[in-house]
């Protein structure tokens, strides 16, 4: 089993759409809590993090984080064409040596349709 | 633009070939990733240096290897190229190695082995 599961679509939704993109994690030591986006073939762009259980807002992007489920959320309230691309969540932990590394999810495919 | 470059964009080359990506992170970043994607693995983890010094290592094969160098920028060398090593590789760059989580993403090197 992954420790970062993330299912890879495609989503396709109309323009206006709001979008719900999830991912589940098995490790409760994950306490850094990311959404990349990625165009194809360019470098993942974060869009979002967020640290611990709770929710962040930013324009028409939401992330909600359950650590109690260990479920994370993106949401985008009116999608456009210009949003369709991979979105990768990703989360890391700190280790006694101050390490970090993120671990990704495989990434959902979003096509919003004009 | 994120701030990190990486050279070369494209490069195709033969099995039992080496190659070295090299990738400067972005000003005052100290901490330097290298991930690779391929279509059936996602983004996995290689490594990472902080300030010239290995910090954390992923699923990195032998055949591969990094540095960082004084001046912070870093190369991953590939060596005895196979078929299936075949992907784009990306570096990425932080402040440090307590702010793992805002992790900034180059445009990637796409390596085709033939």
């Amino acid at each position: 089993q992954k420790e970062v599961e993330q299912d890879p679509g495609p989503l396709s939704v109309p323009e206006g759409a709001i979008v719900s993109l999830n991912c589940t994690y098995s490790n409760s030591a994950f306490q850094y809590f990311m959404w990349y986006r990625q165009y194809s073939r360019k470098g993942p762009e974060l869009l979002m993090y967020t640290y611990s259980s709770g929710n962040k807002e930013d324009g028409r992007f939401t992330a909600q984080v359950d650590k109690s489920s260990k479920y994370i959320s993106l949401f985008i309230r009116d999608s456009q064409p210009s949003d369709s691309a991979t979105y990768l969540c990703a989360m890391s932990r700190t280790s006694d040596t101050g390490r970090r590394a993120l671990t990704f999810g495989s990434g959902t495919r979003l096509q919003v349709q004009p | 633009d994120s701030g990190v470059t990486q050279t070369p964009k494209h490069l195709i080359t033969a099995t039992g070939q080496r190659v070295t990506l090299r990738c400067s992170p972005r000003s005052g970043d100290l901490s330097v990733y290298w991930y690779q994607q391929s279509l059936d693995q996602g983004l996995q983890f290689l490594i990472q240096y902080y300030n010239g010094e290995e910090r954390a290592k992923g699923n990195i094969l032998e055949r591969f290897s990094a540095q960082q160098f004084p001046d912070l920028h870093s190369e991953l060398n590939l060596s005895s190229l196979e078929l299936g090593d075949s992907a784009l590789y990306f570096c990425a760059s932080s402040v440090a190695a307590g702010d793992g989580n805002t992790i900034y993403f180059g445009e990637g090197s796409w390596l085709t082995v033939v």
